[in-house]
């Protein structure tokens, strides 16, 4: 069967640094989404990563390796406001997109 | 850009009636739109993909004849819950893919809120 995993819930304190990770096991690879998603709202695109590597996008990065089916985010300089979840998802060979379940990421002072 | 919206972001109703969920690509033509749903404090569920002019293709479980989807044009697809019950109550979130370099990234509506009294 196809699977993501991320971890339920993490908490970081505003000015740090938190790493969140993703892993897949699906058929086929046609690129991995980040999104986030802030209580009570729609997820909002993020990052996408289909080549090996890191891509930095500002204070959030997203880092790819797909010979071990791994992707993560990284969130730089903690904000308040990047308290919320955050999902990975993977385009298979169908190019149906894989929902993780998300990680809540919960930001403290 | 790539702005999706909903309409209406929030609907009470009443048990046996039917709903109707738009959703509008404002400023760009999708090639796509899909519908979810989402119960509290779980992951998004695909409910349907849709393409223009053509009918929607169902995820397993998912019952055609009473979540209506029209996709009449390649900025507007309809979501209609149909006879709506408590059980039916959710987050019904519309995502929208375009054409170029991202084809395949999803843009996200705001959502509606459906509760079913």
């Amino acid at each position: 069967g196809q699977n993501i995993d991320q971890p339920t819930e993490m908490t970081a304190t505003e000015g740090a640094i938190v790493q969140i990770n993703c892993t897949y096991q699906t058929s086929g690879f046609n690129g991995l989404f980040w999104y986030q998603q802030h209580a009570g709202e729609a997820p909002t695109f993020l990052s996408y990563n289909v080549l090996d590597g890191l891509e930095e996008k500002g204070r959030f990065s997203s880092f790819l390796s797909r010979s071990k089916g791994y992707s993560y985010l990284l969130l730089k300089e903690l904000q308040m406001k990047d308290s919320a979840s955050y999902l990975c998802a993977v385009l298979d060979s169908n190019y149906q997109l894989i929902w993780g379940a998300g990680t809540k990421l919960i930001i403290k002072p | 850009g790539a702005v999706v919206s909903q309409h209406p972001s929030r609907v009470i109703c009443k048990s046996g009636t039917s709903v109707k969920i738009e959703c509008r690509s404002l400023d760009f033509q999708a090639t796509t739109m899909f519908w979810y749903r989402q119960f509290p404090k779980q992951s998004l569920m695909l409910m349907a993909t849709s393409n223009e002019g053509s009918k929607a293709t169902y995820e397993q479980g998912v019952e055609k004849d009473k979540f209506l989807i029209n996709h009449a044009s390649l900025t507007l697809s309809t979501l209609t819950v149909t006879s709506a019950h408590p059980e039916d109550s959710s987050f019904y979130i519309c995502s929208a893919t375009r054409e170029g370099r991202e084809a395949d990234t999803q843009y996200f509506g705001p959502g509606t809120r459906l509760t079913v009294l």
